[in-house]
């Protein structure tokens, strides 16, 4: 089957950094995606990583390890508006994207 | 980035009735679209690929006769909720991608459905 795993909640203070994990185990692999997801809202695109490495974008990078199967989301000088969700997202052989099970985020001041 | 656009964004309706929520790619052609189904503070689970001109794709455990989708056009994909009961109540959310493979989708603001 496939799955992808990631915690379900973290908490920081504003100003900290924080890095949300993701696994994942899928029938194909084209890539994965970070989306972002405000309550009542729909999800955002943030990074996408295809090849190895960190890619950064302001104060959200992303990185990647196809031989682990694993990558991560950090978020830096985190500020009140980033409390949201954060889904992993993984495009299949399919190019089907399936969603993790999403990491809630409750930055403090 | 391309714009999708969903309407409505929220219904409200008895049980027994069917809904439709369309999804509308406004600056591009969208292949193929996606629906995706969330329930609350629950992840966004894939329902089915429409495909323009062609059958959707229903992910296991979907029902593809409750679950009604037509993509009639390259902008337009509609999905059709029949016979609506109280556990069909969840936010439907479309996406598209443009061409090119970036992994990114663009989504639709969503449709809060609430059947009573």
């Amino acid at each position: 089957g496939q799955s992808l795993e990631q915690p379900s909640e973290v908490t920081a203070v504003e100003g900290a950094i924080v890095q949300i994990n993701c696994t994942y185990q899928t029938s194909g692999f084209y890539g994965l995606s970070w989306y972002q997801q405000h309550d009542g809202g729909a999800p955002t695109f943030l990074s996408y990583n295809a090849l190895d490495g960190l890619e950064e974008t302001g104060r959200f990078s992303s990185f990647l390890s196809r031989s682990d199967s694993y990558g991560y989301l950090l978020l830096q000088e985190l500020q009140m508006k980033d409390s949201a969700s954060y889904f992993c997202a993984v495009m299949d052989s399919s190019y089907k994207l399936i969603f993790g099970s999403g990491t809630r985020l409750l930055v403090r001041p | 980035g391309a714009v999708v656009s969903q309407h409505p964004s929220w219904v409200i309706c008895k049980s027994g009735t069917s809904v439709k929520i369309e999804c509308r790619s406004l600056d591009f052609q969208a292949t193929t679209m996606f629906w995706y189904r969330q329930f609350p503070k629950q992840s966004l689970m894939l329902m089915a690929t429409s495909n323009e001109g062609s059958k959707a794709t229903y992910e296991q455990g979907v029902e593809k006769d409750k679950f009604l989708i037509n993509h009639a056009s390259l902008t337009l994909s509609t999905l059709t909720v029949t016979s609506a009961h109280p556990e069909d109540s969840s936010f439907y959310i479309c996406s598209a991608s443009s061409e090119g493979g970036s992994g990114e989708l663009f989504f639709g603001e969503g449709s809060r459905l609430t059947v009573l």
